[in-house]
């Protein structure tokens, strides 16, 4: 089955630092959406992106599907984007979403 | 409305009891998700419904028993269970035509066997 890897796998940022989070995947996919996991174990959907680059407020997410690859960034960190971020695909079946290893993001004051 | 809800938050049993959990959506989506999430791992696909029919079980030990009684209701029916079975179980949904299948997820709920 497909392999989805995102690194870093745990990151620490100070408030208002900014970063970049890499999700790769082995095959080609039908689309990829990223969630963050708060502390309480919700997923929480941010973007749903197949290609291209897409904005929401201090967050953004770029997908180039040709070479197997999404990035999220963050801007302006606050301790509220502290949590896992998962991206997930969708391949083959359009049900079927795998999810990533995540990175585990710890923002503090 | 892009809520999806579960209950109960919390659930603690015995491996000779019989609970249910149970999820429900108003989206009117008509694809329906069972997820296994073990600590400090990404959530594992279960079981899918389409059109409120079973359409992927992903090898899942007898002792998980999903239902679909409408479309906007999913149950996880569980028997039997063993201790290594504690873990979040989350619900999600989406669209099955068209083009967009965004899964939209539940706030879980967290099991602990005993």
């Amino acid at each position: 089955g497909i392999q989805v890897e995102q690194s870093p796998p745990d990151l620490i940022l100070q408030e208002g630092a900014n970063s970049t989070l890499r999700c790769n995947f082995s095959d080609s996919v039908n689309n990829l959406q990223w969630f963050h996991q708060n502390p309480w174990g919700q997923l929480i959907n941010l973007f749903y992106i197949p290609s291209g680059t897409k904005q929401n407020g201090r967050l953004s997410a770029t997908t180039v599907a040709t070479e197997r690859y999404s990035l999220l960034y963050i801007s302006s960190s606050q301790t509220t984007d502290s949590g896992v971020y998962f991206c997930a695909v969708h391949t083959g079946t359009a049900s079927k979403l795998t999810f990533g290893t995540g990175t585990r993001l710890q923002v503090t004051l | 409305d892009t809520e999806v809800t579960q209950t109960p938050k919390h659930l603690v049993m015995g491996m000779t009891n019989k609970k249910s959990l149970k999820c429900e959506q108003h989206m009117g989506h008509r694809a329906m998700y069972w997820y296994k999430q073990k600590a400090k791992k990404p959530p594992e696909l279960m079981f899918v419904y389409s059109y409120e029919k079973l359409s992927i079980n992903e090898s899942v030990p007898s002792r998980f028993s999903p239902e679909c009684p409408n479309s906007s209701l999913l149950n996880l029916h569980l028997h039997a269970l063993q201790p290594e079975d504690s873990a979040l179980y989350l619900c999600a949904s989406s669209q099955i035509t068209g083009a967009r299948y965004e899964q939209y997820f539940g706030p879980g709920t967290r099991l602990t066997v005993t």
